[in-house]
């Protein structure tokens, strides 16, 4: 059993639709992430949240809007999104490091597949 | 910048054989991490081993063990008695003081025959 808990598993949606994923550890870690990982490639960072606020932000359109609520909750709302947005989305967690993240290795969820019409 | 290379799309192995799966790395940092994840048909991301550059010692996790070569920036992982189970896609990362994120090579998929 995965210790972070995404859903849904699988969404279907318009392109006019506001539909919203969601990503949950009780780990107690203070970092999570949002991957976008397309078919047969590696995974490719959008978001960082780091103590509850937004650390990095990859450039990515704002048809994505991250929010994280508390320090065990992390949603990505989704708006207006486009047919290649489909592709699987990972959400992760990790401790805080001492200065940084980068020596803690981060904890995947299962995933939240999502296809869009 | 730093860069992740794995040359092998895909490798494949006999039960309980054993199989090198090679990763190559770029960086001018002396400080940084390197992660094997594996990822199998269900989707979840599991971390495999974590080597710490500054640390010579190879890391082992049971049947799971790398050949970290600091100087010639290469870092494999070897499975030992590989079992049906073990078939996944494999992603070798890095991550540093300064990128603080992971960057992941493009993957080796692992197929494991009986």
């Amino acid at each position: 059993d995965t210790e972070v808990t995404q859903t849904p598993k699988h969404l279907v949606m318009g392109m006019t639709n506001k539909k919203s994923l969601k990503c949950e550890q009780h780990m107690g870690h203070r970092a999570m992430y949002w991957y976008k990982q397309k078919a047969k490639k590696p995974p490719e960072l959008m978001f960082v949240y780091s103590y509850e606020k937004l650390s990095i932000n990859e450039s990515v359109p704002s048809r994505f809007s991250p929010e994280c609520p508390n320090s065990s909750l992390l949603n990505l709302h989704l708006h207006a999104l486009q047919p290649e947005d489909s592709a699987l989305y990972l959400c992760a967690s990790s401790q805080e490091g001492v200065v940084r993240m980068f020596n803690q290795p981060q904890h995947f969820g299962d995933g939240t597949r999502l296809s869009i019409l | 910048a730093q860069t992740v290379t794995q040359s092998q799309p895909e490798m494949s192995v006999q039960e309980a054989e054993t199989v090198t799966l090679s990763c190559t790395y770029d960086t001018s940092e002396s400080d940084y991490y390197l992660f094997w994840y594996k990822q199998p048909p269900s989707r979840q991301m599991i971390l495999v081993i974590r080597q710490e550059a500054y640390k010579q010692q190879n890391a082992t996790e049971n049947r799971f063990s790398v050949n970290f070569q600091k100087a010639a920036k290469s870092f494999s992982l070897k499975i030992s008695d590989s079992q049906l189970g073990d078939a996944a896609m494999y992603f070798c990362a890095y991550s540093d003081y300064n990128t603080d994120k992971l960057i992941f090579g493009t993957g080796t998929r692992l197929q494991v025959f009986p």
